[in-house]
């Protein structure tokens, strides 16, 4: 089945700096992946996603890139903001019709104000 | 606008005790639902999901089980509860075919 991994468990950023958060996944016929942001004692939210088909893709100070050769996500934040200290998780599907998603997880990341 | 709502928010119970955690979703139709757990500074583990009322998979064998009776109830029980039952449970929802889910404010259950 597959397997997802978070790079870092923690990370701290200065306000302002740009954080960046990684996550591998393992199998290669991963078609879609979703970054969830979770606020403390709540539950995730769903900040962005991206197909397999796309390389790149941008929200509002938000952007994940897609190596697929490596099989390698990550999710940048522009910018930080002490608003953006939670954890974040990256979340693939298991395989192929199956809606389900399995979760890395997570790295927690801290803006030093 | 859909929404999703999970009762109690916080629950205290002793080893051997029932439990009953309950999850809504309002504003859509024939959702999939899904009960996680997540224990202290950890990922997410998927516990049960059902694609329609009385459909139940389950993902991890435990002393948990899940109902559905109606169509956006989703029920987590346990007839008697375990010390490592504590974690803080989230249910969630998403439409077919899609993957994106959406989640409830969870349930912190401490068994003591």
């Amino acid at each position: 089945g597959e397997s997802v991994g978070l790079h870092l468990p923690t990370l701290s950023v200065q306000e302002g700096d740009n954080s960046i958060i990684n996550c591998a996944y393992s199998n290669s016929a991963s078609d879609y992946f979703i970054w969830y942001k979770q606020e403390s004692g709540k539950g995730p939210q769903f900040i962005i996603d991206i197909r397999s088909n796309m390389d790149k893709r941008q929200g509002q100070r938000v952007t994940v890139l897609l190596n697929k050769t490596v099989k390698h996500l990550s999710l940048q934040i522009a910018a930080t903001q002490p608003g953006d200290s939670a954890v974040y998780f990256c979340a693939v599907p298991p395989g192929a019709g199956s809606y389900q998603l399995t979760f890395g997880k997570g790295t927690k990341l801290s803006v030093i104000p | 606008s859909q929404t999703i709502h999970q009762w109690p928010a916080t629950l205290v119970q002793p080893v051997g005790s029932p439990l009953s955690l309950e999850c809504t979703v309002e504003g859509t139709s024939n959702p999939n639902l899904y009960w996680y757990r997540q224990a202290a500074g950890r990922g997410l583990q998927l516990l049960f999901y059902s694609v329609g009322i009385g459909q139940i998979s389950s993902e991890v064998p435990q002393n948990l089980s899940a109902s559905r009776p109606q169509d956006r109830q989703f029920i987590l029980s346990s007839k008697k509860l375990l010390l490592s039952d504590s974690g803080f449970y989230l249910c969630a929802w998403s439409v077919g075919p899609t993957y994106e889910q959406y989640f409830g404010p969870g349930t912190r259950l401490t068994v003591t």
